[in-house]
C-alpha cells in the first residue's frame, strides 16, 4: 500500500502562534488527501479534503481561515493551524490512497499551551 | 452527509471468546465499508473491508457482514487474543476515493 508520512510527529506551541503540519505521500501521486482530527478517546472527524492544484473542501463547522490547507504538489499537502488555541490541541491525521483503500499518516500530536 | 453510528463504545471479553461490533449508516449511497484498528497514539490500520455488492467477508479470525437493506454492518472477531485489544472504528464511504465517515469507535479489551 501507499506510504504516508507526517511531520512533525509532535509539536508544542504557545497560544496565538501558527503551526504547519506536512503530509507526504512517499510512493503515490496523491491528487486528493484528507485531513482528520481526533480528540482523546474520540473518533476521527473529517476536517477537509485537500485537492492538488485547487482549493480545499471543508466540512461543515471547520473554519477555512483557521485551518489553511495547501496542496501544491502530488506528494505534499500542508495543514496550517493559525492562531492556535488550547482547544485546538488534538491528534491530526492525514490520509490518501487510490481506489477505495485509504492509507493514513502516523499523525501529528499538537499541544497548545 | 453520512452519519455512522457504532456500538458498543466499550467491550470486554475473555480471551478465546468472540467479539461483535455493530455499525449503522444513514446514506444508502455508501458502498464501501472498512474497519480500522487503532492502538493508542498510532495511525489506524485497515483490518478488513466490504463492498456493497457483498454480504459477508472473512479473513481468518475476522469477518464482516453487511445488510444493505437495514443499512448496518458488523465486525466479528473469533478466538480473541490479548493483542486484539485496541480501539476499532467502522467507516463508510460513498464512492471510491472519497472521504470516510467514521463511527465513534469501540474500545475492545481482551482479558487473558
Amino acid at each position: 500500500g501507499a506510504v504516508v508520512s507526517q511531520h512533525p510527529s509532535r509539536v508544542i506551541c504557545k497560544s496565538g502562534t501558527s503551526v504547519k503540519i506536512e503530509c507526504r505521500s512517499l510512493d503515490f501521486q496523491a491528487t486528493t488527501m484528507f485531513w482528520y482530527r481526533q480528540f482523546p478517546k474520540q473518533s476521527l472527524m473529517l476536517m477537509a479534503t485537500s485537492n492538488e492544484g485547487s482549493k480545499a473542501t471543508y466540512e461543515q463547522g471547520v473554519e477555512k481561515d483557521k485551518f489553511l490547507i495547501n496542496h501544491a504538489s502530488l506528494t505534499l499537502s500542508t495543514l496550517t493551524v493559525t492562531s492556535a488555541h488550547p482547544e485546538d490541541s488534538s491528534f491530526y491525521i492525514c490520509s490518501t490512497g487510490g481506489g477505495e483503500t485509504q492509507y493514513f499518516g502516523p499523525g501529528t500530536r499538537l499541544l497548545v499551551l | 452527509g453520512e452519519n455512522v453510528e457504532q456500538h458498543p463504545s466499550t467491550l470486554s471479553v475473555q480471551e478465546g471468546d468472540s467479539a461483535v461490533i455493530k455499525c449503522t449508516y444513514s446514506d444508502s449511497a455508501s458502498n464501501y465499508f472498512p474497519w480500522y484498528k487503532q492502538e493508542l497514539g498510532k495511525r489506524p490500520q485497515l483490518i478488513i473491508d466490504i463492498r456493497s455488492n457483498v454480504g459477508e467477508k472473512k479473513d481468518q479470525r475476522i469477518a464482516v457482514t453487511l445488510n444493505k437493506t437495514a443499512k448496518h454492518f458488523s465486525l466479528h472477531i473469533t478466538e480473541t487474543q490479548p493483542e486484539d485489544s485496541a480501539v476499532y472504528f467502522c467507516a463508510a464511504s460513498i464512492r471510491a476515493g472519497n472521504q470516510f465517515y467514521f463511527g465513534t469507535g469501540t474500545s475492545l479489551t481482551v482479558i487473558p
